[in-house]
């Protein structure tokens, strides 16, 4: 079946870069988009960014740009995000969400999540 | 690009209906059939209701609908049950080829 297993939780001081891991499974992986969502605690869902894996072009949300890097590893099928410079509004749930196919017309519905990776931002 | 305006409780009696509104602009819900519709409870990860306004995936039961009017999407559980409690947001693709989440509806079944 599909799966997505992200990382480890980890705690990191302000000002340091964290990277969360995606390690998909039971589906052929350049062929769908992944998103990166985050939920920071008492917040709702945060879009962050989506992935092609074919190509590893990628789009992210405007209040990330220049502090966001997602790519992926082909040879076994994960994908990256990694954040720079962290904020303690940084703490967060970070999920990696498989995305619609990357030929398909639409671009609407994340199906299958992974975890979740707690990030905590702390002095 | 802000976060789509959802109501932050609805509540309803078993068996009764319920609908969520998720509000966008002419920049997303106002000119895309790409909405989509989660609910996540504490502690796990989200889970896809509703696609492309109005489409249910496999193993989502029919009490799950959703339309769109306008800027407006919306998402209405039919015969409420105590398991649908929980937090509702919606989703949508925009012009600047990125994605929007809404700011979350807490559904309360009484």
């Amino acid at each position: 079946q599909v799966q997505l297993v992200q990382s480890e939780s980890e705690v990191k001081k302000p000002g340091a870069s964290m990277r969360v891991s995606c390690k998909t499974s039971g589906y052929t992986f350049t062929t769908y988009y992944i998103h990166w969502v985050r939920q920071a605690p008492g917040q709702g869902l945060e879009w962050m960014g989506w992935i092609h894996p074919r190509t590893n072009g990628a789009t992210y949300a405007q209040r990330f740009q220049g502090r966001i890097t997602m790519t992926r590893e082909t040879s076994i099928n994960t994908v990256y995000m990694e954040l720079t410079n962290l904020r303690s509004d940084d703490t967060a749930v970070y999920y990696c969400a498989r995305g619609v196919e990357t030929t398909t017309k639409s671009y609407s519905g994340m199906d299958v999540w992974g975890q979740g990776t707690t990030v905590t931002v702390s002095s | 690009q802000s976060a789509l305006t959802q109501p932050a409780s609805v509540s309803g009696s078993p068996g009764q209906a319920i609908t969520i509104s998720c509000t966008g602009t002419t920049s997303d819900i106002g000119i895309y059939n790409f909405v989509s519709w989660y609910q996540h409870h504490p502690g796990q990860a989200p889970r896809l209701v509703i696609f492309d306004v109005d489409s249910r995936p496999s193993g989502v039961s029919d009490r799950f609908s959703g339309s769109k009017s306008g800027n407006t999407a919306f998402l209405t559980i039919s015969w409420l049950q105590a398991e649908d409690e929980g937090d509702y947001y919606c989703s949508s693709y925009t012009s600047s080829s990125t994605h929007v989440f809404g700011t979350g509806t807490t559904v309360t079944v009484l």
